[in-house]
Order: structure tokens, then C-alpha cells, then sequence
């Protein structure tokens, strides 16, 4: 069964940093694109970062220069390192798989199949 | 301002059907598959449909997905109350930033 679990939110002064981390189990992340989605409160998704399968990153500019996305193979675990942390970072951070290999057809799929239950990050003085 | 632009609200009676519109451009839903989401209150996102129109298992054939252009359109029959939640859309961005976009989000109330 696939899940995924995030952790490591929390309340953080502005200018600090923090690192998220969802670990997964029922697949493995190194074979798909991984993604971090935010939520504000009472606002809508966010899309804040992808890691595809091959190691390539992309960021939302809202972040880009701040925020680092990342792997540990070994642990099966995806992490989002925020630095520079302001009080519009505050949301409800999600991380979610986009499948690459299904059946052994490979290609770019660009929707979210599995996504965590979320980390609250509060962002202020 | 999102760079989907979705109603932020539609509602509908039981029973009755209801369209959600996701509009965009050349560069987002213009070239690439679009997905929906269902968000139920205090829950994490759910995948409805995925590549336009097709529906992941368990997902009953009361959604529908289309894409035409650069807009889609997430259709909704039989509404049940169950059905009251916040609806996105979602795609790729092929443009000179690339990366994920989301609409804005739609309130469904099932009246």
C-alpha cells in the first residue's frame, strides 16, 4: 500500500529555516517525480516544488533561491529545506507522488496520485 | 491570482448536475493533461481524474473530465451531499518558468 507522511512543520521566527520530510512506503521515490504542495489557510494549492525520478528540479518562483527539494534513496525519503522563511510561507505543506513507470509504459505524468496528510508551518514572530 | 482561473463557487440540488470550468492557456492546458482534485474539509487532496478524462479506481463514473483547447471542464452528475467539498484543476506549465499550476479552486454546495 502506497503512503506517504509528512513531518517537521512547526511555528518558526520569520528569517529562520526548516526541513520537511515525507517518508514513503509502497514504492520507492527515486522511480517517480515527487512533489511539495502548500495550502494557506483557507486558500487554494499551491504548487511549490517537483523532483523528477532523474533528479531534475523545478521550483515555483514564489520560492525558487529559497527552498531546496530533495532525496535520500536510502531512506526512501523526500525532504523540502526552507530558508529565508516568511510569514506567507505559512500553509499546510503536502507532499504527493506523480507515478512515471506504469505497466512498464514510462512518460511524464503530471497528476498526483498519492499525497500525505499534510504539515502545518507557521511562520511568525 | 492563480494562473488557472476556476468560478469560486457553483452549487446544485441533489440529485442534479453541475460543470466546473478550469480556463488557461497555450502554455499550461493548452498542451498538457489536465487533472482534478477533490478536497474535502480538514482532508488532503484526492486525485478525481487524471489525463483529461480518465478516472482512477474507486472513483465513480459520475465525474467526467474534457479538456478543448485551453479550458477543461470537470462534470459532476447525481450530485450527492457527500459531493460538497473544494474542486481544483491542475496541470503543467511548459512556459518561460516551468512547473506546476492549480486553479484557484471551487466551493461546490449541494443545496
Amino acid at each position: 500500500e502506497v503512503q506517504l507522511v509528512e513531518s517537521g512543520g512547526g511555528l518558526i521566527q520569520p528569517g529562520g529555516s526548516l526541513r520537511l520530510s515525507c517518508a514513503a512506503s509502497g514504492f520507492t521515490v527515486s522511480s517517480d517525480y515527487m512533489t511539495w504542495v502548500r495550502q494557506a489557510p483557507g486558500k487554494g494549492l499551491e504548487w511549490v516544488s517537483v523532483i523528477y525520478s532523474g533528479g531534475s528540479t523545478y521550483y515555483a518562483d514564489s520560492v525558487k533561491g529559497r527552498f531546496t527539494i530533495s532525496r535520500d534513496n536510502s531512506k526512501n525519503t523526500l525532504y523540502l529545506q526552507m530558508n529565508s522563511l516568511r510569514a506567507e510561507d505559512t500553509a499546510v505543506y503536502y507532499c504527493a507522488r506523480s507515478p512515471y513507470c506504469i505497466n512498464g509504459v514510462c512518460y511524464f505524468r503530471w497528476y498526483f496520485d498519492y499525497w500525505g496528510q499534510g504539515t502545518l508551518v507557521t511562520v511568525s514572530s | 491570482q492563480s494562473v488557472l482561473t476556476q468560478p469560486p463557487s457553483v452549487s446544485a440540488a441533489p440529485g442534479q448536475k453541475v460543470t466546473i470550468s478550469c480556463s488557461g492557456s497555450s502554455s499550461n492546458i493548452g498542451n498538457n493533461y489536465v487533472s482534478w482534485y477533490q478536497q474535502l474539509p480538514g482532508t488532503a487532496p484526492k486525485l478525481l481524474i487524471y489525463e483529461d478524462n480518465k478516472r482512477p479506481s474507486g472513483i465513480p463514473d459520475r465525474f467526467s473530465g474534457s479538456r478543448s483547447g485551453t479550458s477543461a471542464t470537470l462534470g459532476i452528475t447525481g450530485l450527492q451531499t457527500g459531493d460538497e467539498a473544494d474542486y481544483y484543476c491542475g496541470t503543467w506549465d511548459s512556459g518561460l518558468s516551468p512547473g506546476g499550476v492549480f486553479g484557484g479552486g471551487t466551493k461546490l454546495t449541494v443545496l
